[in-house]
């Protein structure tokens, strides 16, 4: 019964391939977020989306395209992966509003070779 | 923009010392204020919060205060364990609008026997 769950854990993956990660909760949440975390444990915000509508999008590059099939998942797929998008991914989720805990993923450790 | 500065690590202590991460923002009105905990290999975790100033948000033998006029939420325990050995994020959340999570750079603790 995991709240917040990712798949997979792990990706190797080469450059220029195209990959995706998924992510489900099952705590009623009505927003979604997806983080990435660097090599330094840096942690920026990438993407929110409240009600299946994406709400925040952090100049991130538009090869990586969040998709939201239902309030429940909140997909990451990225094309053309670069050395650079090696990070951990974290989604997490929440009830709208700044005050609210977010639960976050066990993480999903993306390497490009 | 909104900003959070947290001491750098790493920060080691033996059992039963005192502990105090310190954590200073930077933001535009009335933010709420967490401290998140990411042990080894795992995601993120909520420690405590606190919304408002004054409070003080408190869980597992952790404290820390919303000091509106120092702009500070430092991390306190009385007495670390070597089960406390994790990374410390302090971050927070502005009201309406985006609720984004804005993180330090994370602390690393460890706490040897």
């Amino acid at each position: 019964d995991t709240a917040v769950s990712q798949t997979p854990k792990y990706l190797v993956t080469q450059m220029g391939n195209d990959k995706s990660i998924k992510c489900e909760q099952n705590l009623g949440h009505d927003t979604m977020y997806w983080y990435k975390q660097d090599s330094k444990k840096f942690l920026k915000i990438m993407f929110s989306y409240n009600n299946k509508e994406l709400i925040i999008n952090e100049t991130v590059p538009n090869r990586f395209s969040p998709k939201s099939p239902d309030k429940a998942h909140l997909n990451l797929h990225i094309n053309s992966l670069e050395l650079g998008d090696s990070a951990v991914y974290f989604c997490a989720s929440s009830h709208r509003g700044g005050s609210n805990e977010q639960f976050f993923g066990p993480g999903t450790r993306l390497t490009v070779l | 923009g909104n900003s959070v500065t947290q001491m750098e690590g790493p920060v080691t202590l033996s059992e039963e010392a005192f502990l105090t991460i310190n954590c200073t923002y930077t933001a535009t009105g009335y933010p709420s204020l967490f401290w998140y905990v990411q042990y080894p290999g795992e995601g993120l975790q909520l420690l405590l919060k606190a919304t408002k100033a004054d409070d003080k948000g408190s869980n597992k033998g952790f404290e820390a205060t919303y000091r509106k006029e120092t702009t500070s939420f430092h991390l306190e325990k009385g007495s670390v364990q070597v089960s406390d050995s994790a990374v410390y994020f302090c971050a927070l959340s502005s009201q309406g609008g985006s609720e984004k999570l804005v993180f330090g750079k994370g602390t690393k603790l460890t706490v040897n026997p």
